[in-house]
């Protein structure tokens, strides 16, 4: 089956930088995304990986690492807004298969 | 971006009726539209891929003859909640896969949550 874990909660200051890790468990792996949802509101697409390395999207970055089942999220200069909770997800059988990440509460504190 | 839309936003019923759920892409054509579940404060868990013109594909666990899915046209997908019971409560969300990404992006609608008494 797949499983993913990610850490439960994560708290950081305002301006600052923070890393988010997902492990995961998968047959068949096409790529890993991540996701940010707000309290009541529906997740947004952040960033896709499907090979080894670093996406960089603005304040945002995906590194992916296939090879140890592992990739991250490194959001920086952190805003307030930025709190949240974020997955990461992964795509396997085709993109047919989605499997969520158990989600990361990240708190901004000023 | 592209935009996807879920209709009703929010619904109460009585136990025992059935709900209609609706999703949309708004301009975008989507081959495949996927809906999940999630409880509060709790992860996203898909309950089934929808492939226009086909059966959908259901996960382990989720009754296909409770949750209907149909797949009618590349712009609209329903789940029909049948015979809905207060655990079936829950904030349920669609996604959608456009036609022509090649970056496997999901656009996800806004949610609908279910309240059963």
């Amino acid at each position: 089956g797949q499983s993913l874990e990610q850490p439960s909660e994560v708290t950081a200051v305002e301006g600052a930088i923070v890393q988010i890790n997902c492990t995961y468990q998968t047959s068949g792996f096409y790529g890993l995304s991540w996701y940010q949802q707000h309290d009541g509101g529906a997740p947004t697409f952040l960033s896709y990986n499907a090979l080894d390395g670093l996406e960089e999207t603005g304040r945002f970055s995906s590194f992916l690492s296939r090879s140890d089942s592992y990739g991250y999220l490194l959001l920086q200069e952190l805003q307030m807004k930025d709190s949240a909770s974020y997955f990461c997800a992964v795509f396997s059988g085709g993109y047919q298969k989605v499997t969520f990440g158990t989600g990361t509460k990240l708190q901004v504190i000023p | 971006g592209a935009v996807v839309s879920q209709h009703p936003s929010r619904v109460i019923c009585k136990s025992g009726t059935s709900v209609k759920i609706e999703c949309r892409s708004l301009d975008f054509q989507a081959t495949t539209m996927f809906w999940y579940r999630q409880f509060p404060k709790k992860s996203l868990m898909l309950m089934a891929t929808s492939n226009e013109g086909s059966k959908a594909t259901y996960e382990q666990g989720v009754e296909k003859d409770k949750f209907l899915i149909n797949h009618a046209s590349l712009t609209l997908s329903t789940l029909t909640v049948t015979s809905a019971h207060p655990e079936d409560s829950s904030f349920y969300i669609c996604s959608a896969r456009w036609l022509a990404s090649s970056y496997n992006e999901q656009f996800f609608g806004p949610g609908t949550r279910l309240t059963v008494l």
